[in-house]
């Protein structure tokens, strides 16, 4: 399974457009880039998904260029609710493969 | 929709008990997973379930652990005997693995936080 390498942890104040990058320089050609949020007392929650170029959801968006070897999480406008650890994961499209979990980013949303 | 339900939420148990950690997926869902997630070492995945078949059980720490899936709506996670190092958070999560668009992410539930004094 492909390592991912991303930043500990980021500050950010409400309203602003956070990016988390992520980077997995062995990632297989068969594998997807997933990431997941987790809450304190909560498990992890499925956020975005992609394979190549960018994919847009109603909660972020995901940036994957052409080389596949990086990834960029961008969520838009985020609130103190979006204080979390956001994790990203490289592998099986996740549904009928374990997932890999690494440290995660955790972002702080600040007022 | 009811999501992963997983009882208890919280264990505190003494050394040497036994502890059995109970899951619910998603109705419908065909894939389970057990992780574990720790200060030290993270998420790790414990063992997994397809069609109530254990597929992978090579995370499971050793022969204390076992876990079960009796039917598609219920697995257990049973320590015995529990230790300290135990503790931790214990999670489970479902999901259905069908073809293309039908194809769903796992999904969790909110743990079991065991604690072994």
């Amino acid at each position: 399974l492909a390592k991912t390498t991303q930043p500990i942890s980021m500050d950010s104040y409400e309203g602003q457009e956070v990016n988390i990058t992520c980077s997995h320089n062995n990632i297989a050609t068969n594998d997807y880039i997933t990431w997941y949020q987790q809450f304190p007392s909560q498990g992890p929650r499925f956020i975005i998904q992609g394979y190549k170029t960018k994919v847009t959801n109603e909660v972020a968006s995901l940036f994957i260029p052409a080389d596949r070897k990086s990834s960029t999480l961008s969520l838009p406008r985020v609130s103190l609710s979006d204080t979390a650890v956001y994790y990203c994961l490289v592998g099986g499209r996740s549904g009928n493969t374990p997932l890999v979990f690494g440290k995660g980013t955790r972002l702080s949303v600040i007022a | 929709d009811a999501g992963v339900i997983q009882s208890p939420r919280h264990e505190v148990t003494e050394m040497g008990q036994e502890v059995t950690l109970r899951c619910k997926p998603i109705s419908g869902h065909d894939y389970l997973f057990w992780y574990r997630q720790t200060m030290m070492r993270g998420l790790e995945l414990l063992i997994y379930f397809n069609n109530n078949v254990p597929i992978d059980d090579s995370g499971m720490p050793e022969d204390r652990f076992s876990a079960k899936m009796p039917n598609a709506s219920f697995s257990t996670l049973k320590i015995q005997p529990s230790e300290p190092r135990d503790s931790a958070v214990y999670f489970c999560a479902s999901s259905f693995w069908g073809r293309g668009y039908s194809n769903q992410p796992q999904h969790f539930g909110d743990g079991t936080r065991l604690s072994i004094l």
